[in-house]
């Protein structure tokens, strides 16, 4: 069974941009959920949708916004970047919204110039 | 509220010594706590993880975990250190699942040969 896909590995902005990073699911999971991973803050929850829906929203200006398609791929997008967004963004998926396992992707690598 | 607090961001042991990383939390409600590993550009991987039942958890790669409720603990071991567990190790709290953890700052772990 195929991991959790997120694409493109590595991408560079420049601020004042917007981006969209996308996360395919493991085959069968329906939550995904987003996190930003930054040396200095941390990985700090974004947020996550379950079937189509936000479930769970982190403390993230509205510049970051996420949705999720029928087919239970999720997209991220930031919009006005500065360079503070930097960071690895990670996707994990689970079976269903209460599970007690996540699995991450190998995670986005953005770079805001 | 969450939280984790992980003591120690670095952490260096001899090969075969034993491996402790110890993490705190607070919660309002009974936590799920979990214990995740990453390696260099690489997304996290699941070590192990409490969420009912006995206290004592065993993971991959020979770790395991104590989740005392009286000391709000949940210290990760591994009796005898290997090279290829360098990484980083990060330890996590929900109350809701695994779809939204609340991460510790991680603990570097370098193992000298």
């Amino acid at each position: 069974k195929a991991g959790v896909t997120q694409t493109p590995r590595y991408l560079i902005k420049t601020r004042g941009q917007q981006v969209t990073l996308s996360c395919s699911p493991i085959s069968g999971h329906r939550s995904v959920s987003w996190y930003q991973q930054t040396p200095g803050q941390g990985l700090q929850f974004l947020f996550e949708y379950f079937s189509e829906t936000q479930r769970n929203k982190g403390n993230f200006p509205g510049r970051f916004s996420g949705r999720q398609f029928s087919n239970s791929r999720s997209e991220m997008n930031v919009s006005t970047l500065e360079l503070g967004d930097s960071a690895l963004y990670l996707c994990a998926s689970s079976p269903d919204s209460l599970n007690t396992e996540a699995f991450f992707g190998q995670g986005t690598r953005l770079t805001v110039v | 509220a969450q939280s984790v607090t992980q003591l120690g961001s670095h952490v260096s042991v001899s090969e075969g010594a034993l491996v402790l990383l110890r993490c705190n939390y607070s919660s309002s409600v009974p936590p799920y706590l979990f214990w995740y590993v990453q390696y260099p550009n690489q997304g996290l991987q699941l070590l192990l993880k409490y969420t009912t039942g006995a206290t004592l958890v065993k993971g991959i790669n020979g770790f395991e975990a104590e989740f005392k409720k009286s000391e709000t603990s949940f210290h990760l071991t591994k009796p005898s250190a290997h090279m290829s567990d360098a990484a980083e190790y990060f330890c996590a709290v929900s109350v809701s699942g695994a779809n939204n953890l609340f991460f510790g700052t991680g603990t570097r772990l370098t193992v000298i040969p």
